[in-house]
């Protein structure tokens, strides 16, 4: 049973505009987000995180939306950088544990 | 954020053997975590590395199959037993300082059992 859902393998999106990547779950225990990026041959760079008490978090270029309601996690990236092409993560944790729930990955492709 | 460096990068092993995964970090740190990236797939929690105890597993993990040490808050070692195809992913040590901070990850190790 997947918690957290990835639904688009990948995304193509030209240089400059904005992307956004999607992530469902299901298990309301989940009180922490995180997004991280992953390039090939390296391990997983943390991104931008949320807390469930918060339905936005803002860091430079990178926003994470969470909407609790329809247990949806987005990230919107603004304005897209080839440099960002890589593979992004989307993690939940349960509550007072450390353990993290990784959806599949969305690749992301920007072109230039 | 924590520097954590595992080693070896890559290997090539035959089904049968055992391959040890070590992991160093930079600083103390308080919890260690080893997790598994099959191909095409999410990654895995495996255990919680305990400094001076055994590990605690994750379902679908045993002992036998994945020993873990924590002989300190530095470094743990994940050794991957009896190895077969099916063991064939990247593995990841990632450690964590407290409930509400993120996870680090390491480079990872990407196993390869022919």
């Amino acid at each position: 049973d997947q918690q957290v859902k990835q639904n688009s393998p990948s995304l193509s999106v030209q240089e400059g505009r904005i992307s956004i990547l999607n992530c469902d779950y299901t298990n309301s225990m989940f009180d922490y987000f995180l997004w991280y990026k992953k390039y090939p041959a390296e391990g997983p760079t943390f991104l931008i995180s949320i807390s469930s008490i918060k339905d936005k978090n803002e860091d430079g270029r990178f926003t994470v939306f969470l909407n609790k309601s329809a247990k949806h996690l987005s990230l919107h990236i603004v304005p897209s950088q080839p440099g960002d092409s890589a593979v992004y993560f989307c993690a939940a944790k349960y509550s007072g544990t450390y353990k993290y729930i990784f959806g599949t990955g969305t690749r992301l492709k920007v072109l230039a | 954020s924590a520097v954590i460096s595992q080693k070896p990068s890559r290997d090539i092993c035959q089904r049968g053997t055992s391959l040890t995964i070590q992991c160093q970090v930079d600083s103390q740190v308080t919890m260690m975590f080893w997790y598994r990236q099959q191909p095409g797939q999410s990654l895995t929690l495996i255990a919680t590395a305990n400094q001076g105890s055994e590990a605690t597993y994750e379902s679908g993990f045993v002992i036998d199959k994945f020993p873990i040490s924590r002989p300190n808050l530095t470094f743990s070692t994940l050794t991957v037993s009896n190895m077969s195809p099916e063991d064939s992913s990247i593995y990841l040590c990632s450690v964590g300082e407290n409930l509400n901070t993120e996870a680090f990850f390491g480079q990872g190790t990407r196993l390869t059992v022919v």
